[in-house]
């Protein structure tokens, strides 16, 4: 059974807007959490993380929000720009097991101009 | 850009013949890792590395092995491989074991 899930396998945005991905998880161990971004044919590259002490982490356009007791964690993106269609990975892991990471299916973002 | 270079990158292999894909990084970091990504399933880890000759295993680890006699390099080996084992295979690697991984750019493996 998958412990973190992205229950939405696509979205299309238009430039200039919000993009809402958004994950959720089972696993109450999870203590941090990842968004990693992955272009075709590349592997995927870190984004942005979020320890279990807060509930929002922001860098530039992306903004991680954490909520605990839903176990649902959001990335946001504004503006969305096309360079940011891309597919984007949630990935989870508990604090006694480092990088063993537990990923998410992933969500494949479209950003329209 | 991470200097981790992932060979081949794609290979057409038959049904029962072994298989080893090779990672090699430039950064001399202690940690590595294989990955396999398939539809729906994202990233799943089958077998890492926090050192020379320190392996385990991850969370799909039956059907192969790893080596690790560099600290640069990382081989997986599919000692025959199935066609289940049709997949896109990421090594990374990462200076701690809580740092930001770092992927390569993947080896797409057909199993016929």
């Amino acid at each position: 059974d998958q412990q973190v899930k992205q229950n939405s396998p696509s979205l299309s945005v238009q430039e200039g807007r919000i993009s809402i991905l958004n994950c959720d998880y089972t696993n109450s161990m999870f203590d941090y959490f990842l968004w990693y971004k992955k272009y075709p044919a590349e592997g995927p590259t870190f984004l942005i993380s979020i320890s279990s002490i807060k509930d929002k982490n922001e860098d530039g356009r992306f903004t991680v929000f954490l909520n605990k007791s839903a176990k649902h964690l959001s990335l946001h993106i504004v503006p969305s720009q096309p360079g940011d269609s891309a597919v984007y990975f949630c990935a989870a892991t508990a604090g006694n097991a480092g990088n063993m990471l537990t990923f998410g299916g992933g969500t494949r973002l479209m950003v329209k101009t | 850009d991470a200097g981790i270079t992932q060979s081949p990158r794609h290979k057409v292999t038959e049904t029962g013949t072994p298989v080893t894909l090779r990672c090699h990084q430039t950064e001399n970091h202690r940690y590595m890792y294989w990955y396999r990504q398939d539809p729906g399933h994202g990233l799943r880890l089958i077998h890492y590395s926090y050192g020379v000759k320190d392996t385990d295993k991850g969370e799909v680890s039956d059907g192969y092995s790893v080596s690790r006699s560099k600290t640069e390099d990382f081989l997986l080996t599919l000692e025959s491989a199935t066609s289940s084992q049709t997949s896109v295979y990421f090594c990374a690697i990462s200076r701690t074991d809580n740092s930001p991984l770092h992927f390569g750019n993947g080896t797409r493996l057909t199993v016929t």
